[in-house]
């Protein structure tokens, strides 16, 4: 079965300095890997996916993540955290070759402190 | 566009009672899906249409919970009757069949 797992369940950053989200999955083949965000109040939106295509994949919102197969990670890094950014991030793998569904981690709540 | 339109945004019963929550999805995404998400957890599937079909129902408690999609279009979550440890987001999500979801805000349920 795939998983993943988010290292940290909040994370705090400074405004202007970087941001770092870790995930590790766990698959029987090669991944679909994504992260998606949620804001306050709002539906979960998608912020990047990697599909095996490029390792170091662009998201929305001046994110980036980069799948690293030896270490089963797909970290979400961002060069300068923003106030907007504050939310809650979920690393999702999709199970299943032939399937659609996705299994979601457990999130870890960005705070940007100004 | 429209995005994806649940309702009601919030409802708090008693335990034992019933309750239903609709979702009209993105139009023309044949895809649906209701989430649970537990306080502190990501959302888990509860069930997957694919038009008015079930895709994946694996993790839907059948015994109380259940769901339609009539028409392809709209679909109802019902929960029948509802135990304490069922207070959490329903989120509905849509998609064209990919793997791009669309989330409504969800339906926060407190069960009493």
């Amino acid at each position: 079965a795939q998983s993943v797992t988010q290292l940290d369940s909040h994370v705090s950053v400074s405004e202007g300095t970087p941001v770092l989200l870790r995930c590790n999955y766990s698959s029987s083949y090669s991944p679909s890997l994504f992260w998606y965000v949620q804001h306050p109040n709002k539906g979960l939106q998608l912020l990047l996916k990697y599909t095996s295509a490029a390792t170091l994949v662009k998201g929305i919102n001046g994110f980036e993540a980069e799948f690293k197969k030896s270490e089963t990670s797909f970290h979400l890094t961002k060069p300068s955290a923003h106030m907007s950014d504050a939310a809650e991030y979920f690393c999702v793998v999709r199970s299943g070759a032939g399937s659609y569904q996705l299994t979601f981690g457990k999130g870890t709540k960005l705070s940007v402190i100004p | 566009e429209a995005g994806v339109a649940q309702s009601p945004r919030y409802k708090i019963i008693e335990k034992r009672q019933s309750v239903a929550f609709w979702c009209n999805p993105i139009s023309g995404h044949a895809t649906l899906y209701w989430y649970q998400q537990i306080l502190g957890q990501g959302p888990k599937l509860l069930i997957q249409f694919q038009n008015n079909g079930v895709v994946d129902d694996s993790q839907l408690p059948k015994d109380r919970f259940s769901a339609e999609r009539l028409k392809g279009v709209d679909s109802t979550l019902k929960i029948q009757p509802a135990k304490l440890e069922d207070s959490a987001v329903y989120l509905c999500a849509s998609s064209l069949g990919g793997e791009k979801l669309f989330f409504g805000s969800g339906t926060q349920l407190s069960v009493l």
